[in-house]
């Protein structure tokens, strides 16, 4: 069964530092870009960072670049987001997700296929 | 950055066809992906690439795209498809996770 299995999360203070993790099972993990999105409370979906297969290939939005650091370990098929400098803004629901692929016309063209469960950060004094 | 537009809030007649549009803020070479989301779950795939429907997908729903415009229609819709809809557009020639659109809402009659 492919699973993303998420843990971390919780409430922490204005400022501080919070890791997510990302348990893949039931594929190749290092065939796969993953990603990490959020969603604050009662609002849409935002990308917040994305990584190759390798690792090497690596994207943050403005408005978590220079806080947040996505890493995968392909041995351990984990996938990880520290997030430092947090503040009220990042109050989200965050999940991970794998990006599912097909190959045509020389591109390839990507996907969330499968989605951890979602995890709650609270940031808040 | 780019601008995605949908429509807030669609309805449609139990079995009847609903069409959601995502509009993006100039033409441009782009793919586009749908995503399902139901009240206090994870969003679900839908169509991505070249309009491909993931193998658990009911074939209800289907993808196109036009121009800097692309759509989502559900062709005899269920119960179950009241949900939230979210596009997200994609440069296939860059490495770069695209944006999403707000929400589109579909209430189900």
């Amino acid at each position: 069964q492919v699973l993303l299995v998420q843990s971390g999360g919780g409430l922490v203070k204005p400022g501080g530092s919070l890791r997510l993790s990302c348990s893949a099972s039931g594929f190749t993990f290092s065939d796969y870009y993953m990603s990490w999105i959020r969603q604050a409370p009662g609002k849409g979906l935002e990308w917040v960072s994305y990584i190759s297969s390798d690792g090497t290939s690596l994207y943050y939005p403005d408005s978590v670049k220079g806080r947040f650091t996505i890493s995968r370990d392909n041995a351990k098929n984990s996938l990880y987001l520290q997030m430092t400098s947090l503040r009220a803004e990042d109050t989200a629901i965050y999940y991970c997700a794998r990006e599912g692929y097909e190959f045509g016309d020389g591109y390839y063209y990507y996907g969330m296929d499968v989605w951890g469960q979602g995890t709650t950060v609270t940031v808040s004094s | 950055s780019s601008e995605l537009t949908q429509d807030p809030a669609v309805s449609v007649a139990l079995g009847q066809t609903v069409r959601i549009t995502c509009q993006g803020d100039s033409p441009r070479n782009f793919y586009a992906s749908w995503y399902q989301q139901k009240p206090g779950q994870a969003p679900v795939l839908l169509i991505y690439g070249k309009n491909t429907r993931p193998s658990w997908i009911p074939d209800r729903f289907s993808g196109s795209s036009s121009g800097n415009t692309a759509s989502l229609t559900i062709t005899g819709a269920q119960a179950e498809d009241e949900a939230d809809y979210y596009c997200n557009f994609r440069d296939p020639s860059g490495d770069h996770p695209g944006v999403f659109a707000t929400v589109t809402k579909v209430t189900v009659l």
